[in-house]
């Protein structure tokens, strides 16, 4: 089946500094790929809608200068974390579609912890 | 507004069938209903995908009825492996994103 890798797995990084988060599709390609977090016991939120040589979609309250988004080919979008702050530790997961968005299986990536001291 | 509804958690023991319901009152007419299980820490993994009467794969079975206004995924026999978080979720077309529900939490007990 088709597979979503992310990298990486786990970050720890100080406040203030910058984390990027990659998100591939490693057997297919994809023109759009959707970035979520999740916070413990919860369920996804997607955060963006990220289409391949175009300008990502945030979600409404999801600041775009904080969490850069590009998606430079149909296998590869990253989503960079700006100036991180510990309110931004949370768990993100990237998601691709091999064809059709709504009648085609959306495959999820393994996650990213990422922790903020 | 398009949203799906299903329980937030559900007991039940081993070699036990678990039939869980999710609601999607909203959904369109083209749109495909497909389940996920998450473990803690890990990317969702697809289970089964409709989108009308039924479907049955190696792992579980889905039931859509003909209004397509729910569905229900269905684990035959689960063991303590199957413990997990469980999500129906759609494509929407009108909003062009996918719409997620809270999420099922099972447990299942020896």
């Amino acid at each position: 089946g088709a597979v979503v890798s992310q990298h990486p797995s786990w970050v720890i990084c100080k406040s203030g500094t910058s984390v990027k988060i990659e998100c591939r599709s490693l057997d297919f390609q994809a023109t759009t790929m959707f970035w979520y977090r999740q916070f413990p016991k919860q369920s996804l939120m997607l955060m963006a809608t990220s289409n391949e040589g175009s300008k990502a979609t945030y979600e409404q309250g999801v600041e775009k200068d904080k969490f850069l988004i590009n998606h430079a080919s149909l296998t590869l979008s990253t989503l960079t974390v700006t100036s991180a702050h510990p309110e931004d530790s949370s768990f993100y997961i990237c998601s691709a579609t091999p064809g059709d968005l709504s009648t085609d299986t959306q495959y999820f990536g393994p996650g990213t912890r990422l922790t903020v001291l | 507004l398009a949203k799906t509804t299903q329980p937030i958690s559900m007991d039940s023991y081993e070699g036990q069938e678990v039939n869980i319901t999710c609601s999607h009152n909203n959904i369109a007419t083209n749109d495909y209903i497909t389940w996920y299980q998450q473990f803690p820490s890990q990317g969702p993994r697809f289970i089964i995908q409709g989108y009308k009467t039924k479907v049955t794969n190696e792992v579980a079975s889905l039931f859509i009825p003909a209004d397509r206004k729910s569905s229900t995924l269905s684990l035959p026999r689960v063991s303590l492996s199957d413990t997990a978080v469980y999500y129906c979720l759609y494509f929407s077309s009108g909003t062009y994103k996918y719409i997620f529900g809270t999420g099922t939490r099972l447990k299942v007990l020896a």
